[in-house]
């Protein structure tokens, strides 16, 4: 069974810093890609970060862009999001997603999603 | 950059009902490259459908999809209490349209 447990969310100030994390399980974890999403309260969802199987390739949404970074350590099944520079509008629902697998393309749709760690950007 | 419409934005609808949910897109999604989700109040999202009509893994058959270009529907048979949530679709490689919340009567 495909699991994903994220954790390090919190109550952070503007300008701070928070690293969240994901453990993967259930699937050979280094075949696969993995994004962050998140959710505002009472929001839609916004994708805000990508990194392929091997780590080489990473997207980011224009709203995170120079302020988040997503990593993995294929070693431990882990997936991160480094996020800095915090702000209000950062506030939100995480949740950490496996991508799935088409052929030739690695940014496709989302197959199994973590329940989601609640970062709260406030002073 | 694709922009996604959805309509209707709620739908009310009696158990057993059948429910129609649009998904435009602003330009062409290549070859059915779209996705379905639902969120059920207080849950993570979860995946419906990929590839613009193939169900996932463990969806019930009464959720099918269609559609091909700009213009994608989701389909629900027969409408159960557990249901009720919200809807988005995503093009691959995209983010999520507004989404369509679905209650009943």
């Amino acid at each position: 069974e495909v699991q994903l447990l994220e954790s390090g969310g919190g109550l952070v100030q503007p300008g701070g810093s928070l690293r969240l994390s994901c453990e993967a399980s259930g699937f050979t974890f280094a075949d696969k890609a993995m994004s962050w999403v998140r959710q505002a309260p009472g929001k839609g969802l916004e994708w805000v970060a990508a990194i392929t199987w091997s780590g080489v390739t990473t997207y980011y949404a224009d709203s995170v862009e120079g302020r988040f970074t997503i990593s993995r350590d294929n070693s431990d099944s882990a997936v991160y999001l480094q996020m800095t520079s915090l702000r209000a509008d950062d506030t939100a629902i995480y949740y950490c997603a496996r991508l799935g697998a088409v052929s030739g393309h690695w940014m496709v749709f989302f197959d199994y999603w973590g329940h989601g760690a609640l970062v709260t950007v406030s002073s | 950059e694709i922009v996604l419409t959805q309509s209707p934005g709620t739908l009310s609808l009696s158990p057993g009902e059948r429910a129609t949910l649009s998904c435009r897109a602003s330009q062409s999604v290549s070859s059915g490259y779209l996705a379905w989700y639902q969120q059920k109040p207080g849950q993570a999202p979860r995946l419906l459908i990929y590839g613009a009509s193939n169900r996932a893994t463990g969806i019930p058959d009464r959720f099918s999809g269609s559609g091909s270009g700009t213009d994608f529907t989701l389909t629900i048979r027969r409408l159960e209490p557990e249901d009720v949530g919200v809807y988005y679709c995503q093009p691959y490689g995209a983010s999520f349209g507004p989404g369509t919340k679905v209650d009943l009567k």
